[in-house]
């Protein structure tokens, strides 16, 4: 069964450094989405990204944030300049279509800034 | 801002009886509604949707229902099996993005099966 993949599966940063995290969507899918949970609260929703561009964002996803599918394949989050409170699970999702609502998601990216 | 609210944080029941995880929800724009299971270290699993305009959906042992005047939810697992020991996601759409909106999840209630 197609899966969502996504790596590293553990990143370990300085805080001030530049982060890519990285995830191989569902290949028919057409939306793309980033969540993260900080440990011990709710998953968040940050961004969706459908036809190379961002269609929806988060109160969360700000300047420090940008995302991009740079080679039609991998769809990638990056953090330009990591804080303490970045440290998260970092979940991608896709999305087969616009007449559907099943996000299915991929295994998480653990980011831990220190 | 909680939109979506489980209210129970943990939820044990015996192997072979009935478990029903609930779910509320404040934002009236929602209008589909979907049910994650999540183990430790992994991703959140979809398991089961339904949408405003129906009361009930059901899968195998899994049936959710809405009651969209009381804006409640429930999951019923029935029966109740050790595999599905996790943590159970409520997640609502607005559906009105066409694919663009991202899912707002409830916290979580986490479901412990009992030999």
């Amino acid at each position: 069964e197609p899966e969502v993949t996504q790596t590293p599966s553990h990143q370990v940063t300085q805080m001030g450094q530049e982060v890519i995290l990285r995830c191989v969507p569902i290949s028919n899918h057409l939306y793309f989405y980033w969540y993260r949970q900080i440990l011990g609260q709710k998953v968040e929703f940050l961004v969706s990204f459908y036809n190379n561009e961002i269609s929806e964002k988060s109160e969360i996803f700000d300047d420090q944030f940008s995302v991009e599918r740079p080679d039609g394949s991998n769809f990638t989050l990056k953090i330009r300049s990591t804080k303490l409170e970045d440290s998260a699970m970092y979940f991608c999702a896709t999305l087969l279509s616009g007449q559907s609502y099943e996000q299915y998601f991929g295994p998480g990216t653990r980011l831990t800034v220190t | 801002d909680q939109q979506v609210k489980q209210n129970s944080p943990s939820l044990s029941v015996q192997e072979g009886r009935i478990s029903i995880l609930n779910c509320d929800y404040t934002n009236s724009m929602f209008d589909y509604f979907l049910w994650y299971k999540k183990y430790p270290a992994e991703g959140p699993t979809f398991l089961i949707s339904i949408s405003s305009i129906k009361d009930k959906n059901e899968d195998g042992r899994f049936t959710v229902f809405l009651n969209k005047s009381a804006k409640h939810l429930s999951l019923h697992i029935v029966p109740s099996q050790p595999g599905d020991s996790a943590v159970y996601f409520c997640a609502a759409s607005r559906g009105t993005g066409g694919g663009a909106d991202g899912l707002t999840f409830g916290k979580g209630t986490h479901l412990i099966i009992q030999p």
